[in-house]
């Protein structure tokens, strides 16, 4: 069984480019989860995937975007980079049960906006 | 809006004694996980706790959660240096999706 893997592992973009980071989720999830971390903060939730339609959105705005395939993995798109788009990009994969069960966490994408 | 809140947020402590770190959280919420974060590196699920009264204990951490007070505990006993490391509590709320709300986190530094 395989773990929730992403990449790449670092990033360092200038402000105004765009920027995909990728998550593969584990073998037998179906829902995918983003959060975003900003050095010395928790995790804030992006966005959720589920059979490839978004399932949910916390409170970021339209330039950050994602999407779900097939095989459920999933990338996190984010447009216009800011300074403050600087952070630890998280992803989780889940099995969507309903009631919830338990997030899987990959080891994140550090993301440097210059 | 809702709130996790953990304090204290830093914690420098001798190794050998004990402390609590405290998670509260104004939603209600039918589970909670304590998370490990060590610099630069991802989460390590250290517990999930699932009802009313929960205890687990691994090692020198043990947590509780008393969903009525809407709190949950992190208590540390005889710390040793490896135990440093940021943890975060964090709560699943369902508001059309099931979502993790996480804590400010506690930066936990055991000193040798």
């Amino acid at each position: 069984e395989t773990g929730v893997t992403q990449s790449p592992t670092h990033l360092i973009k200038t402000r105004g480019q765009q920027v995909t980071l990728r998550c593969s989720s584990q073998s037998g999830h179906n829902t995918v989860s983003w959060y975003q971390q900003a050095l010395g903060q928790g995790p804030q939730f992006i966005f959720q995937y589920y059979r490839e339609e978004e399932n949910g959105r916390g409170n970021f705005p339209p330039r950050f975007s994602g999407l779900q395939f097939p095989n459920y993995s999933s990338e996190l798109n984010v447009n216009a980079l800011e300074l403050d788009d600087s952070a630890l990009y998280l992803c989780a994969s889940s099995l969507f049960a309903g009631s919830g069960t338990e997030a899987f966490f990959g080891q994140g994408t550090r993301l440097t906006v210059v | 809006e809702l709130k996790v809140e953990q304090n204290p947020l830093f914690l420098s402590m001798q190794e050998g004694k004990n402390y609590t770190i405290y998670c509260n959280y104004s939603t209600t919420s039918d589970r909670l996980y304590w998370y490990r974060q060590d610099p630069g590196k991802s989460l390590e699920s250290l517990f999930v706790l699932l009802s009313n009264g929960a205890v687990k204990q691994e090692g020198r951490l043990m947590a509780s959660l008393d969903t009525k007070a809407r709190l949950s505990t992190l208590h540390i006993t005889a710390a040793v240096h490896d135990l440093s490391a940021t943890y975060f509590c964090a709560v699943v709320v369902a508001s059309g999706t099931y979502k993790y709300i996480f804590g400010t986190g506690t930066r936990l530094k055991v000193l040798a």
